[in-house]
C-alpha cells in the first residue's frame, strides 16, 4: 500500500520571500505520478502542479517548482515570491496505475499562511 | 475553473435520509473519482468509474452507492445518513489511459450537513 506523509502541519512566511514544503512517500510501483494540490479557505481543490516519476527533471509552473529524489522518496514543493493568495492547506498526493487503479492517497496536508 | 461540475453546492438534511450528488467531468475525461473530506479523516478515496463501469472501491460504506452514466455524470448516493456522514464530498475527473497514472481535476464540491 502506498503512504504519504507531510511532517510540517503547520508554516508561515512573508510575502515575496521562499517557502519549501515536505513529502516523503512510500511505493513499490515503478510508474506513478506526485502532485501537490492547493486548498484555499474556499475549500476549491486546486492542481498545483504534477510530477512524472520516470522524467528525472524537476517540474516546474511559474512560481511553483518541485525537488524530486526518487531514490529518498521526497517530493517537496517550493514557492518563491510567495504572495497572499498562497495561503491555504497543501496536499501531497500520490497516484499510481496498476492495482491501485489510479486513486490519489493523500498526505494530511500542510497549513501555509503568507504573512504581510 | 478545472471544467468539473459539482451540484449542489450545499446539502443540508436530517438523519435517516437519502440524498443524491451529482457530478459532471471535464469534456473527454472518461473516470469520475469520489472522495471524502472529513475533519478527522481528511481526504478519503471512495469509488471510481471508468466509462460507465465501476473500476475501485475505496472506503466506501454499503449505505452509499454510485453510478456513471452513459453521457457520463456520475451520481453518489448516501442514504440512512448519519450525523457522521457530514462532511465534503469531492468528485474529480481523469483520463485514465491504458491502467497507468491518472491526473485528476476537481470540482468545488458538495458540502454536505446532516442535522
Amino acid at each position: 500500500a502506498q503512504t504519504v506523509t507531510q511532517s510540517q502541519p503547520e508554516m508561515s512566511v512573508q510575502e515575496a520571500e521562499t517557502v519549501t514544503l515536505s513529502c516523503t512517500y512510500d511505493t513499490s510501483e515503478n510508474n506513478y505520478y506526485l502532485f501537490w494540490y492547493k486548498q484555499p479557505p474556499s475549500r476549491q481543490m486546486i492542481l498545483v502542479i504534477r510530477q512524472e516519476a520516470y522524467k528525472q527533471q524537476n517540474a516546474t509552473e511559474n512560481r511553483f517548482s518541485v525537488n524530486f529524489q526518487k531514490a529518498a522518496k521526497s517530493f517537496s514543493l517550493k514557492i518563491s515570491d510567495s504572495q497572499l493568495g498562497d495561503t491555504a492547506m497543501y496536499f501531497c498526493a500520490f497516484n499510481a496505475g496498476g492495482t491501485s487503479y489510479g486513486k490519489l492517497t493523500f498526505g494530511q496536508g500542510t497549513i501555509l499562511t503568507v504573512h504581510p | 475553473d478545472s471544467g468539473v461540475t459539482q451540484t449542489p453546492k450545499h446539502l443540508i438534511t436530517a438523519t435517516g435520509q437519502r440524498v443524491t450528488l451529482r457530478c459532471s467531468p471535464r469534456s473527454g475525461d472518461l473516470s469520475v473519482y469520489w472522495y471524502q473530506q472529513s475533519l478527522d479523516q481528511g481526504l478519503q478515496f471512495l469509488i471510481q468509474y471508468y466509462n460507465g463501469e465501476e473500476r475501485a472501491k475505496g472506503n466506501i460504506l454499503e449505505r452509499f452507492s454510485a453510478q456513471q452514466f452513459p453521457d457520463l455524470h456520475s451520481e453518489l448516493n448516501l442514504s440512512s445518513l448519519e450525523l457522521g456522514d457530514s462532511a465534503l464530498y469531492f468528485c474529480a475527473s481523469g483520463t485514465t489511459l491504458a491502467g497507468g497514472p491518472d491526473t485528476q481535476y476537481f470540482g468545488p464540491g458538495t458540502r454536505l450537513t446532516v442535522l
